[in-house]
């Protein structure tokens, strides 16, 4: 089976673009979950949905950043409008609810550089 | 707040030698997981723990998990350079809920 799918792999964009990394998470996942990684502040997690309905939103930084889930198999994360400190390493991770544990499959990443 | 303490940060050896990788927090978890996380890649699951004092091997690397179930060691043995990476530990307090993540701790073994 696939693991899950980030695209793209990597993206340039310069300030005030508009940015979406895409999402495939492994089949039969009931939670997804949005990361963001730097060196100054490690992984940090961005938002989580059960079932496509998000769940914790409170580490989305500001109003820039917005996500959505409309199938069980596809997320989308968007920043609008890009800024150079939203440069980073985004991860997508998904995971099963397998009685007792909470076990997160993470995507390969997309690195993001904002100009 | 839940934090998961890792220490220690950075850590350098020769191949070879061993070494332990500690996490350590104030609450209980229903499981504990370590990842391993190479450059370019996203962290990879090498392991859970959900029963206090449960101590798991995989190969070289020893896993225990503490007896109240709030902190959990990683240890190598004649750690190789393969080992190299970024070494996560997260708690989880049940299944559809998120995980919380220590800070990390980087692993270098010089052949």
């Amino acid at each position: 089976d696939a693991g899950v799918i980030q695209s793209p792999r990597h993206e340039v964009t310069e300030m005030g673009q508009e940015v979406t990394l895409r999402c495939k998470p492994i089949s039969g996942h009931n939670s997804l979950f949005w990361y963001r990684q730097t060196m100054m502040r490690g992984l940090e997690l961005l938002i989580y949905f059960n079932n496509n309905v998000p769940i914790d939103d409170s580490g989305m930084p500001e109003d820039r950043f917005s996500a959505k889930m409309p199938n069980a198999s596809f997320s989308t994360l968007k920043i609008q409008p890009s800024e150079p400190r939203d440069s980073a390493v985004y991860f997508c991770a998904s995971s099963p609810w397998t009685s007792g544990r909470d076990e997160q499959f993470f995507g390969p990443g997309t690195r993001l550089t904002v100009l | 707040t839940q934090l998961l303490e890792q220490s220690p940060q950075f850590l350098s050896i020769q191949e070879g030698e061993n070494l332990t990788v500690y996490c350590n927090s104030s609450s209980v978890f229903s499981s504990l997981q370590w990842y391993r996380q190479e450059p370019g890649e996203g962290p990879v699951l090498l392991v859970t723990v959900v029963t206090g004092g449960e101590v798991k091997k995989l190969k070289r690397l020893t896993f225990q998990f503490g007896d109240a179930r709030k902190d959990s060691s990683l240890h190598i043995t004649a750690a190789q350079p393969g080992d190299t990476g970024l070494y996560l530990c997260a708690g989880g307090k049940a299944a559809g809920n998120k995980l919380t993540f220590g800070g990390g701790t980087r692993v270098l073994v010089k052949p």
